[in-house]
């Protein structure tokens, strides 16, 4: 089935740590999304990447990291330089166009730093 | 600055009607989506609105009106699995990818 995967679902860092949580997708989608969640807020856009090879700052983008070397993979790195990296990471994809063009989500990774 | 206010928690009786209210202020529209995201599950597609009017899918309707700046989730014959969180999001018209998020509603669902 096509769809979009997460792994971990749960991950557990060390400060000091860099992690890396993995994003695949196997709907063809060009763009792909990464966004956090945090309790009473919105999703907050980290990184997006419209095409392979190219990818642009969200709103909150400091102390990550990304990189799309394939259509199918969109791999966050949450360095040490991200203050409060404890939160729920969301990846998500869709198809290019305009209009009602939904994203379809994967299943989260809640990071939390120990 | 932009921003999109839903209620925080809502409570509704199993069977019943609940409205889920949204509003907006962006600095342009090109689209507001409403999305279903069970506890600690990835958020789905629920509905689309540009046009002014209401949209409806089953269970599911929504309603938007552009001038207003709002929108409603209308959802009937309440189920217990529709106990979840209710995310309207808006696309300002900067970028097709740029999506701004409300919190999010908590609906709870009691029998």
């Amino acid at each position: 089935d096509g769809g979009i995967t997460q792994s971990p679902k749960y991950l557990f860092r060390k400060e000091g740590q860099n992690v890396t949580l993995s994003c695949e997708q196997n709907l063809n989608h060009d763009a792909m999304y990464w966004y956090r969640q945090d309790p009473g807020q919105g999703l907050r856009l980290i990184y997006y990447s419209q095409i392979v090879n190219d990818f642009q700052k969200g709103d909150i983008a400091e102390g990550y990291s990304v990189s799309r070397e394939k259509k199918e993979s969109f791999p966050l790195t949450v360095t040490s330089a991200q203050k409060n990296p404890t939160a729920f990471y969301l990846c998500a994809s869709s198809a290019p166009g305009q209009g009602g063009t939904e994203a379809f989500f994967g299943q989260g990774t809640r990071l939390t730093v120990v | 600055g932009q921003n999109i206010d839903q209620p925080t928690e809502m409570t509704a009786t199993e069977g019943a009607i609940v409205q889920i209210n949204c509003t907006y202020q962006t600095s342009g529209f090109n689209g507001l989506f409403w999305y279903q995201q069970h506890a600690g599950e990835a958020p789905t597609f629920l509905s689309y609105n540009v046009l002014d009017g209401l949209e409806e899918k089953g269970r599911f309707s929504s309603f938007f009106s552009r001038s207003k700046g709002y929108s409603y989730l209308l959802l009937k014959e309440l189920q217990m699995k529709d106990s979840a969180s209710y995310l309207c999001a808006v696309r300002p018209g900067q970028s097709n990818y740029q999506l701004i998020w409300g919190a999010g509603t908590k609906l709870i669902i009691k029998p």
